[in-house]
C-alpha cells in the first residue's frame, strides 16, 4: 500500500511551458484534490475531485487542469507556465468525512 | 462557500509549556475537522480530528475542542517538547465538498 504517490519531486520550468504532475493513490478513494502551498498562505485549493469522472474548480485554478478518468489517478496539468506558479504541489486523497493523506510534494519552479 | 480563519500565525513556547491554536469557520454546515502538522520540508500530516456530534477529543497530550455554536474549535497542546516544533493546520468540510485549510500556525517549543 503505497498511498499517495507524486511525481516528480523537483522540476524546473521554462516560462510558458507546459508539463502535468502526476498523483496516484492505491486506497480506493473517492476523494483526490490538488493544493498549492506557498510562504505564509497555507495551503490553496486548486482543483478537487469527488470520484473518476468528475472534478471541480478549487480556490485558485486559473492556469491549471485536471481530468480523472480513473479511481487512482488525479494529473495536474499547467498549461503555460508562468513564474507565479512557482510553488510546492501536494495531491492528497480521502474518503468522505475522514482527513486527506498527502503526497510527499512536488516543487516546482518556473523561471 | 467555507472559509476557515487561524490563530495566531506564530506561537512561541517553553518545553513543558502548554499550547493553544484557535480556528473560526464560516460554514453552520461544516461537520468534520482536522488538525494537520507539517514539519519543515515535508508533508502535512494528520494529527488528530473531531467531528461536530462531539465536544471534546483526546490523544496522549493533544486534544482539539469544538463549540459549534461559536463555530470555534482549538488544538491544545500539553507538556510541549522541541519536536512538536511545526506549523500546524486546522480545516473544515461538510464531508462532501472540499476541505478548506486555515493558513496555519507557526509552533517554536524551546528547550
Amino acid at each position: 500500500n503505497a498511498g499517495v504517490t507524486q511525481t516528480p519531486k523537483f522540476q524546473v520550468l521554462k516560462t510558458g511551458q507546459s508539463m502535468t504532475l502526476q498523483c496516484a493513490q492505491d486506497m480506493n478513494h473517492e476523494y483526490m484534490s490538488w493544493y498549492r502551498q506557498d510562504p505564509g498562505m497555507g495551503l490553496r485549493l486548486i482543483h478537487y475531485s469527488v470520484g473518476a469522472g468528475i472534478t471541480d474548480q478549487g480556490e485558485v485554478p486559473n492556469g491549471y487542469n485536471v481530468s480523472r478518468s480513473t479511481t487512482e489517478d488525479f494529473p495536474l496539468r499547467l498549461l503555460s507556465a508562468a513564474p507565479s506558479q512557482t510553488s510546492v504541489y501536494f495531491c492528497a486523497s480521502r474518503m468522505a468525512s475522514l482527513g486527506y493523506t498527502f503526497g510527499s510534494g512536488t516543487r516546482l519552479t518556473v523561471v | 462557500g467555507e472559509n476557515v480563519e487561524q490563530h495566531p500565525s506564530t506561537l512561541s513556547v517553553q518545553e513543558g509549556d502548554s499550547a493553544v491554536i484557535k480556528c473560526t469557520y464560516s460554514d453552520s454546515a461544516s461537520n468534520y475537522f482536522p488538525w494537520y502538522k507539517q514539519e519543515l520540508g515535508k508533508r502535512p500530516q494528520l494529527i488528530i480530528d473531531i467531528r461536530s456530534n462531539v465536544g471534546e477529543k483526546k490523544d496522549q497530550r493533544i486534544a482539539v475542542t469544538l463549540n459549534k455554536t461559536a463555530k470555534h474549535f482549538s488544538l491544545h497542546i500539553t507538556e510541549t517538547q522541541p519536536e512538536d516544533s511545526a506549523v500546524y493546520f486546522c480545516a473544515a468540510t461538510t464531508g462532501f465538498q472540499k476541505l478548506v485549510f486555515g493558513t496555519g500556525t507557526r509552533l517554536l517549543v524551546s528547550p
